[in-house]
Formats: structure tokens, C-alpha cells, sequence
């Protein structure tokens, strides 16, 4: 059984610093996703990393990719108040299969 | 303007009382996914489906039914909803043919009460 753990769960941090979310997954897997979540909002699609060593950036976010450590990161820098929002990864199963598990979430709270 | 649908959007319903959430895609995307949110848990994924005809198992599938008869549309239904079925549910969609571009698109959402 696939599991997909982010940490932390809950992240506060001041404008203008930089945090790292970190998304770990117990089994081999082909693709890794980001979404963000605004409050009462549906989901909005941020990156899709489909190699080790994957590396995508967006505005003051980066993530990234290690296969071999089962290990995502969503990398903030200089933080905005706009970017508070809760953030999730999603991993598939593999072997050709679409079936996702997500992580728990990340709640941001960027604080002028 | 490429979107997913779903309807209806609220719904106060009574134990087993059979209901059914539509989802529809203007994207002409072959893959098509309910998701609950529930605090605390996340998302988890119920059914998903490849393309038509082709619907397989998520993490949590009891309780719920799909069927994908056509290519835009994607209905979740509940035979019999149970108080645990409560939730936030999401549709979403994306499309294989765009190579790594594989976003999903997630439907706004439905949130569903059962007393």
C-alpha cells in the first residue's frame, strides 16, 4: 500500500524567508504531483515531475525530485502573503496505473 | 472556456436515499477521478477511470458506484449514502495524449450532507 507523508502538516512563516515542505512516499512510483488549495476553493494544479531529478519552478516556487529517496520537495522563497495556502502532493502507484494517493496537505501561513 | 462541472454543488440528503453527483469535462480528456476531502484525511481517491468503459478502484471505493458511458461525463452514485459518506467531493480530469503535461483539472466541488 502506497503512502504519501508531507511535514510539516501546519507552516507559519514571515514574508520574506524562505521553507521547504517536504512530500516522502513508501513505494517506487512514476510521477509525483503539487496542488494548491485555497480556502473553500477547489484545487489548482502546480507541478507535475515525472523523473529523478525533476526540477520545476514557478514564480517563488520550486519543487523537486529524488526517485531514489522517494523524497519531493516544494521549495518557497521569500515568501508572499498571496502564497498562503494549503499544499498537497500526490504520488500514483506505478507500473502504468493512475491510481492517486495524497499526502495530508501542508497548511502555509504567510504573516506580514 | 475548458472546464469540469459537477452538480449540484450542495446537497442535504437522508440515509439511504439512492443519489448520484455528475461530473462533466469539455476537455475531451481521457481520464476522469473522484476524490473525497475530509479534515484531518485529505484527499482520498474512489474511483477512477481511463477512458470509457474503463473505471478501476481507488483507496476508498465502498460505498459508491461509477459509471463512464461517455467520454465528458463521469457520474459518482451513492445506492445507499450512509452519515460516513459526508464529505467534500471533487471530480477532476486530464488527458494522457499531452505527454508530461499531465494536469488534472479538478470541478469545484460538492459537498454533501447525509442525516
Amino acid at each position: 500500500e502506497l503512502k504519501v507523508e508531507q511535514n510539516p502538516l501546519f507552516l507559519s512563516m514571515q514574508e520574506g524567508k524562505n521553507y521547504t515542505i517536504y512530500c516522502n512516499y513508501s513505494t517506487t512510483s512514476d510521477r509525483l504531483y503539487w496542488y494548491r488549495q485555497d480556502p473553500g476553493k477547489s484545487l489548482e494544479s502546480l507541478f507535475v515531475l515525472l523523473s529523478n531529478g525533476a526540477v520545476k519552478q514557478e514564480g517563488r516556487l520550486m519543487a523537486s525530485l529524488d526517485t531514489k529517496a522517494r523524497l519531493s520537495t516544494l521549495h518557497i522563497t521569500a515568501a508572499v502573503h498571496d502564497l498562503s495556502a494549503t499544499y498537497f502532493c500526490a504520488v500514483d502507484s506505478g507500473a502504468g496505473s493512475y491510481q492517486l494517493t495524497f499526502g495530508k496537505g501542508t497548511k502555509l501561513s504567510v504573516i506580514p | 472556456e475548458a472546464q469540469v462541472t459537477q452538480n449540484p454543488r450542495y446537497l442535504i440528503t437522508v440515509t439511504g436515499k439512492k443519489l448520484t453527483v455528475t461530473c462533466s469535462q469539455n476537455m475531451n480528456h481521457e481520464y476522469m477521478s473522484w476524490y473525497r476531502q475530509d479534515p484531518g484525511l485529505g484527499l482520498r481517491q474512489i474511483y477512477y477511470s481511463m477512458n470509457v468503459e474503463v473505471t478501476d478502484k481507488g483507496d476508498v471505493p465502498e460505498g459508491y458506484k461509477v459509471s463512464r458511458k461517455e467520454k465528458r461525463n463521469f457520474p459518482l452514485i451513492l445506492e445507499s449514502p450512509s452519515p460516513n459518506q459526508t464529505s467534500l467531493y471533487f471530480c477532476a480530469s486530464s488527458s494522457f495524449t499531452l505527454g508530461p503535461q499531465e494536469t488534472q483539472y479538478f470541478g469545484p466541488g460538492t459537498r454533501l450532507l447525509v442525516l
